[in-house]
């Protein structure tokens, strides 16, 4: 059974960088039909997707494009994991992000959510 | 505002049977399969229907998923309590190149 669990800080002052990990077990970051992705929920956005990273003989990613310009999602295939990068945060990017997977064009299995403030 | 929408609301009593829609697009719910979420205070989302109509296993099959054109609803039969929860749908969007959710339905049993 596929397991995420994610890791990182609670609380970012603004400007700074977001920075989250999922860690993976029951599967691959490498799975060949799989991709994975970060989902962040607020109350004045709804269920927000902002990219995935997916491997198909090389690694891609997608991104929103309202968050394009300032995010990174990268694989790390030693520890089996995958992470979330966004740059330049303001209090509209204070959320519950969540890391998941996609698998046969479902998004199937969350992570447990991270409730990230960001706040002088 | 969502690409994906939904009513804000719906109830029903115990045993009922309860209707929620979820209205797209030509380039999110007419080009690709749409897939329901439940959502219970504090805790992720967890897969109700995916594929249009599939049902993961362990979901009771009180709760169904259907589409028609750009269109989706999730119906749910046999209204229970613990039924309380928000429901969200999602489907792929070739246009935006991203997945793209309904703005959620908090659903009531009265």
């Amino acid at each position: 059974q596929v397991q995420l669990r994610q890791s990182g800080p609670g609380l970012v002052k603004p400007s700074q960088t977001l920075s989250l990990t999922c860690a993976i077990s029951g599967d691959s970051v490498s799975n060949n039909n799989a991709a994975w992705n970060w989902i962040r929920q607020s109350p004045s956005r709804g269920l927000e997707w902002l990219g995935r990273t997916y491997y198909r003989s090389r690694w891609s990613n997608d991104y929103a494009v309202s968050v394009k310009s300032r995010i990174a999602i990268n694989p790390d295939t030693s520890k089996n994991q995958f992470s979330l990068q966004l740059n330049s945060v303001t209090p509209e990017d204070t959320a519950v992000y969540y890391c998941a997977r996609g698998l046969s064009g479902t998004i199937d299995c969350w992570g447990q959510g991270t409730l990230v403030t960001v706040s002088s | 505002q969502s690409v994906l929408t939904q009513p804000p609301s719906a109830s029903g009593t115990p045993g009922q049977r309860v209707t929620i829609s979820c209205s797209g697009s030509s380039s999110n719910i007419g080009r690709n399969t749409v897939d329901w979420y439940q959502q219970l205070p504090g805790t992720a989302p967890k897969v109700l229907s995916y594929s249009n109509n599939q049902r993961p296993s362990g979901v009771p099959d009180r709760f169904s998923g259907s589409k028609s054109g750009t269109s989706a609803s999730l119906a749910i039969s046999g209204l229970q309590s613990e039924d309380e929860a928000d429901y969200y749908c999602a489907a792929w969007d070739d246009s935006l190149k991203g997945w793209v959710f309904g703005g959620g339905t908090k659903l009531t049993v009265l």
